[in-house]
């Protein structure tokens, strides 16, 4: 699997919106970038996926970069439950990549 | 729509002692996955089923765990004897089988509280 490597921490004020970068150079062609996060006490959540588009959905954005070496999270208005950890994963698709391994992660604090 | 049960939500149990954790998986789901997440080493997938089939168990930790899926909706995990270093928080997660756009999302429950004293 491809290595991701995340900033341990970042701060945000409420309401602005929170940028999470994620580098995974040493990605191949058929890997899947994927975002979980955890909430304090709570089993991981799904956020969001794509392999080489742009993908939005209800809950964040995700832009990956032409190259693929590296990808960003947007919350676009960020409020103090997405406090979180946040994890960029790198998988390949199909049966195979079901196995998720998760990285140490970035701790965002959503500040008020 | 109900999610990936877990039970108990927490268990407190002297070492030795058995332990069985339970989790349902969202209906419908065909592959569920059994973590194990502590402050040393984080999130770590146990092992991952495929249609009840255990199709890997290469992050069971040792003989004394062991997981069972009997039917489509149930799954335990079970450590006997338990011990003091078991003690963690235990995810199951349950996704439909992977698309042709990658991966299902995983669904995680709300996990077990496990202390072995």
């Amino acid at each position: 699997d491809a290595k991701t490597t995340q900033p341990p921490s970042m701060d945000c004020a409420e309401g602005r919106a929170a940028n999470l970068p994620c580098n995974h150079s040493t990605i191949s062609g058929n890997e899947y970038v994927y975002w979980y996060r955890q909430i304090h006490s709570q089993g991981p959540q799904y956020i969001i996926h794509g392999l080489k588009n742009n993908e939005t959905n209800e809950m964040a954005s995700l832009i990956i970069t032409e190259d693929r070496k590296s990808s960003t999270l947007i919350l676009p208005h960020a409020t103090l439950r997405d406090t979180a950890v946040y994890y960029c994963i790198v998988r390949v698709g199909g049966n195979a990549g079901n196995m998720l391994t998760f990285g140490g992660g970035t701790r965002l604090m959503v500040k008020p | 729509d109900a999610g990936v049960i877990q039970s108990p939500r927490h268990e407190v149990t002297e070492m030795g002692q058995e332990v069985t954790l339970r989790c349902k998986p969202i209906s419908g789901h065909n592959s569920l996955f059994w973590y194990r997440q502590t402050m040393m080493r984080g999130l770590e997938l146990l092992i991952y089923f495929n249609n009840n089939v255990p199709i890997d168990d290469s992050g069971m930790p040792e003989d004394r765990f062991s997981a069972k899926m009997p039917n489509a909706s149930f799954s335990t995990l079970k450590i006997q004897p338990s011990e003091p270093r078991d003690s963690a928080v235990y995810f199951c997660a349950s996704s439909l089988k992977a698309s042709g756009r990658g991966n299902q999302p995983q669904h995680f429950g709300d996990g077990t509280r496990l202390s072995i004293l």
